[in-house]
């Protein structure tokens, strides 16, 4: 059965600071990986995903998400951070032929402060 | 365009009694997905309709149903509620490929009393 698994529940940092958000997913099967974002409230919005192709994949907002197959991750980055990033972060994991589920980790709350 | 839209956004019940969520999807979109979002075990998915036929199912009980109008809009009820069903509910529109990507509505806010 698939599962993702984010390691941080919580993640400080100080404004443009790098951070790294880190997702690990099983599966037995093709995965496809994606990172959605979830601002204080507000909906989940996409942020990036990873269907095929090149495995470094990038939001319009400065985020980056690399597919490693061998270590099953797709660790979220962002080389500097905005107060405005502060967001619950959500990697899931889609196994494709069964529909559209998603497959969702716990979330990772990113607090960016001044 | 507008967005997946939820309703109600509030709703408080009481132990035993059914409920009824509602969503609209973005215009276009045939398929609509269900999640459940919790502090304890975080956003869970529910079930999906496409083209009003379930297309696939997660790991909840069968108080928990769902279906899909000719229009796409989507209701999902539960039945015989109880305290652990108070939840965020969302539901999620796609154009209905796996690769397409889901929009989510703000949820439906259910307390359980």
């Amino acid at each position: 059965a698939q599962s993702v698994t984010q390691l941080d529940s919580q993640v400080p940092v100080f404004e443009e600071a790098p951070v790294e958000l880190r997702c690990n997913y099983s599966s037995s099967v093709s995965v496809y990986l994606f990172w959605y974002v979830q601002y204080p409230n507000q909906g989940l919005q996409l942020l990036l995903k990873y269907l095929s192709g090149s495995t470094l994949v990038k939001s319009i907002n400065g985020f980056e998400a690399e597919f490693n197959k061998s270590q099953t991750s797709f660790h979220l980055r962002k080389p500097s951070v905005h107060i405005s990033d502060t967001a619950e972060y959500f990697c899931a994991v889609s196994e494709g032929q069964a529909g559209t589920a998603l497959i969702f980790g716990k979330g990772t709350t990113l607090s960016v402060s001044s | 365009k507008a967005g997946v839209t939820q309703t109600p956004r509030y709703l408080i019940k009481t132990r035993g009694q059914q409920v009824t969520l509602s969503c609209s999807p973005i215009s276009g979109h045939r398929s609509v997905s269900w999640y459940q979002q919790t502090p304890g075990q975080g956003l869970q998915f529910l079930f999906e309709y496409f083209s009003e036929t379930q297309r696939n199912k997660g790991n909840f009980p069968g108080r928990f149903s769902g279906r899909q109008f000719s229009n796409s809009r989507s209701e999902m009820n539960v039945s015989t509620l109880e305290l652990g069903d108070s939840a965020l509910y969302l539901c999620a529109s796609s154009v209905g490929s796996w690769t397409d990507t889901q929009y989510f509505g703000p949820g439906t806010r259910l307390t359980v009393l």
